[in-house]
């Protein structure tokens, strides 16, 4: 079965870091575009980073600086290092994967910014 | 950057209408667009890719079009299962949603 599971969230104060992971089965992380998006309570979605097949990296302004994609080639895994998180880090955040035969998603990890 | 313009933002519908949303791309993004449903605490679902292929096991009322800048997705006949928030995502250059659709039944 093809899938994406995430892991690593939880509840972090202001000016923490948290490590987010995406374990692939099914899918090769490294063939594939890869990204993560976030949706804040009750809002839309919003991308925060992504990593192309030949390993460039991109990121949303909101999250530049503080945020770093990678992926592991072994472990067919995708991360997230978030630091110097921020209460309008808090979010549901999701793992996905681009493929010729249509977008995949993970079923999602929350994190929580607050004191 | 890429700006996805999405229309109407929240529609109200009998069951059985024919509902259309809109997506306009800010350029040029060929047939680079997905479209989803997401449910109140759920994932978003793939619906559409590439502006138009039904993923597996998407019932076949729901269809996209469009090429370009201009994109439509629509529910050729409203179910009671349909009520969701619906977006459109472009993958052309980065990445980037539409501000969602919220469907909800008259």
């Amino acid at each position: 079965e093809v899938q994406l599971v995430e892991s690593g969230g939880g509840l972090v104060q202001p000016g923490g870091s948290l490590r987010l992971s995406c374990a692939a089965s099914g899918f090769v992380v490294n063939d594939n575009f890869m990204s993560w998006v976030r949706q804040a309570p009750g809002k839309g979605l919003e991308w925060v980073s992504l990593i192309y097949s030949g390993g460039t990296t991109y990121y949303a302004d909101s999250v530049k600086g503080r945020f770093s994609i990678s992926r592991h080639n072994p472990k067919n895994t995708l991360y997230l290092q978030m630091n110097s998180l921020r209460s309008d880090d808090t979010a549901v955040y999701y793992c996905t994967g681009y493929t010729v035969t249509g977008p995949l998603w993970g079923q999602g990890t929350l994190v929580t910014v607050s004191s | 950057d890429i700006q996805m313009t999405q229309s109407p933002s929240s529609l109200s519908a009998s069951v059985g209408d024919r509902v259309t949303i809109t997506c306009q791309a800010s350029q040029d993004i060929s047939k680079y667009l997905n479209w989803y449903q997401q449910k109140p605490g759920k994932a978003p679902k793939v619906l559409i890719y590439d502006a138009s292929n039904l993923e597996t096991g998407v019932p076949s009322r729901f269809s996209g079009s469009g090429s370009g800048t201009d994109f439509t997705f629509t529910i050729s006949s409203l179910q009671p299962e349909d009520i969701a928030t619906y977006y459109c995502q472009q993958y052309d250059n980065l990445l980037s949603f539409g501000g969602g659709t919220k469907v909800e039944i008259k």
